[in-house]
């Protein structure tokens, strides 16, 4: 089954400084890619996603990469706030028939004011 | 709130008794998954329903668990004999159409005293 390993674990920036989180995984099927963004005890909420037919992704300040070749994507947030503070996870999904997430185990951002 | 509904939020539960959660998706997704998440960890997937089919089962779901989706809307999950290892946030999402964007409820936490 699919393994997505994520890094680092934990990442400190300065306020206004940019912050990347990255992620690998192992089911060259996988064609989804999403990242969230979960807060203390709150649910997790998607912040922005890939699919493999395009490469890079921006929303704003959050913009996340692709490369199918190497089997890794990448969390990019510039201008980091301290709102930005939290615990981010990354996920892939087969599609098809499965539709299930594998997640990463998460990244714990603090952005120092 | 037309997000994901879960309930109880929180359940603390003695070691052996049973009990069963719910999860009321958003309104019009056929998709609705099952996620456990320990401290420290990314959710971990267990099942997943398309429509009131049981679609797939995790092998983390052992024969003390099982979830139903009788009418195709809300689901519930039940564990049977709880252990103290069952102590976990149980988040629950829903989606639909091909795209497979989850979206995720706010959880219930069990504790296995």
């Amino acid at each position: 089954g699919e393994n997505v390993e994520q890094h680092p674990s934990t990442l400190s920036v300065q306020e206004g400084d940019s912050a990347v989180i990255k992620c690998t995984y192992s089911d060259s099927a996988s064609n989804y890619f999403p990242w969230y963004k979960q807060e203390l005890g709150k649910r997790p909420q998607l912040i922005i996603d890939i699919r493999s037919n395009v490469g890079e992704k921006k929303d704003q300040r959050i913009a996340v990469t692709l490369n199918k070749t190497a089997k890794h994507f990448s969390l990019h947030i510039t201008e980091t706030q301290p709102e930005d503070s939290a615990v981010y996870f990354c996920a892939a999904s087969s599609g098809g028939s499965n539709y299930k997430l594998t997640f990463g185990k998460g990244t714990l951002l603090t952005v120092n004011p | 709130d037309t997000g994901v509904s879960q309930n109880p939020r929180h359940k603390i539960t003695k070691r052996g008794q049973n009990v069963t959660f719910r999860c009321d998706p958003i309104s019009e997704h056929n998709r609705l998954y099952w996620y456990r998440q320990t401290l420290g960890q990314g959710p971990e997937f267990l099942t997943y329903f398309q429509n009131e089919a049981q679609l797939e089962k995790s092998r983390l779901l052992s024969d003390r668990f099982s979830a139903e989706r009788p009418k195709g809307s809300f689901s519930t999950l039940e564990i049977q004999r709880t252990e103290q290892g069952d102590s976990a946030m149980y988040l629950c999402a829903s989606s639909r159409g091909t795209k497979n964007i989850q979206y995720f409820g706010a959880g219930t936490r069990l504790s296995v005293l």
